[in-house]
């Protein structure tokens, strides 16, 4: 199991450029998210799924769309990047559960954006 | 709103001494779940422990336990005999929404632990 995998870990952006940044999880997962983290700060949510086909905003969801099109990705797209959306960008996944018991998100390893 | 409040900006541990890494929350919620994560300087997010809200007992996982005290709103980190191995920064995080509806994380600001040899 490779568990969730990200691409790229690294890019460079000029500004207005648009990418794609792809997360993939092979664990069978319901639920998937898109983290942002900034020098200093924790993560904060910016789209999240929970289940094919579906999308939702998170806490910091503008200049950012998603696509959930296959169960195992789970796609964040950038339009038009500014210098403000540098930052670590994580993803994470977890299972639908029916109780409140043992719950973890799994997190990949991380992509380094730098808008300049 | 849902609020996780780490207070440490950081810390220093003498190696096999324990230590404890706080973290407040705020909610209104009924069902709530409290995580803790390590980010080592690698980057990557390593999840440590968690606490469910109904749980009556602190979770523990090998030598790192939770001190959940409901009425006070806190899940502190406890890691005992710490290893200079543990020198990371430490994310305490709430579930907001239901377990079964994609229950997303909020995260506090993270406490950066220094272990001493």
């Amino acid at each position: 199991n490779a568990g969730v995998t990200q691409t790229p870990k690294f890019r460079v952006l000029k500004t207005g450029q648009s990418m794609t940044l792809l997360c993939a999880q092979d664990m069978n997962h319901e639920y998937m998210y898109w983290y942002r983290q900034d020098p200093g700060m924790g993560l904060r949510l910016i789209h999240y799924s929970v289940g094919e086909g579906t999308t939702a905003k998170g806490e910091v969801p503008d200049g950012y769309n998603v696509s959930r099109l296959k169960k195992q990705n789970f796609l964040l797209g950038l339009e038009s990047a500014a210098p403000s959306q540098t930052s670590v960008y994580f993803c994470a996944s977890s299972y639908h559960r029916e109780t409140e018991d043992q719950e973890t998100q799994y997190f990949g390893p991380g992509t380094r954006l730098l808008v300049l | 709103a849902q609020k996780i409040t780490q207070t440490q900006p950081g810390m220093f541990v003498q190696e096999k001494e324990a230590v404890t890494l706080d973290c407040t929350y705020d909610t209104s919620d009924q069902s709530y779940g409290l995580f803790w994560y390590k980010q080592p300087s690698s980057g990557e997010m390593i999840f440590l422990i968690y606490q469910g809200s109904y749980d009556e007992q602190n979770a523990t996982e090998g030598r790192y336990s939770l001190n959940f005290q409901k009425a006070r709103k806190s899940a502190n980190l406890v890691i005992s005999a710490s290893q200079l191995g543990d020198s990371a920064m430490y994310f305490c995080a709430m579930r907001e929404g239901l377990y079964n509806q994609g229950g997303k994380l909020i995260f506090g600001q993270g406490t950066e632990l220094s272990v001493k040899p």
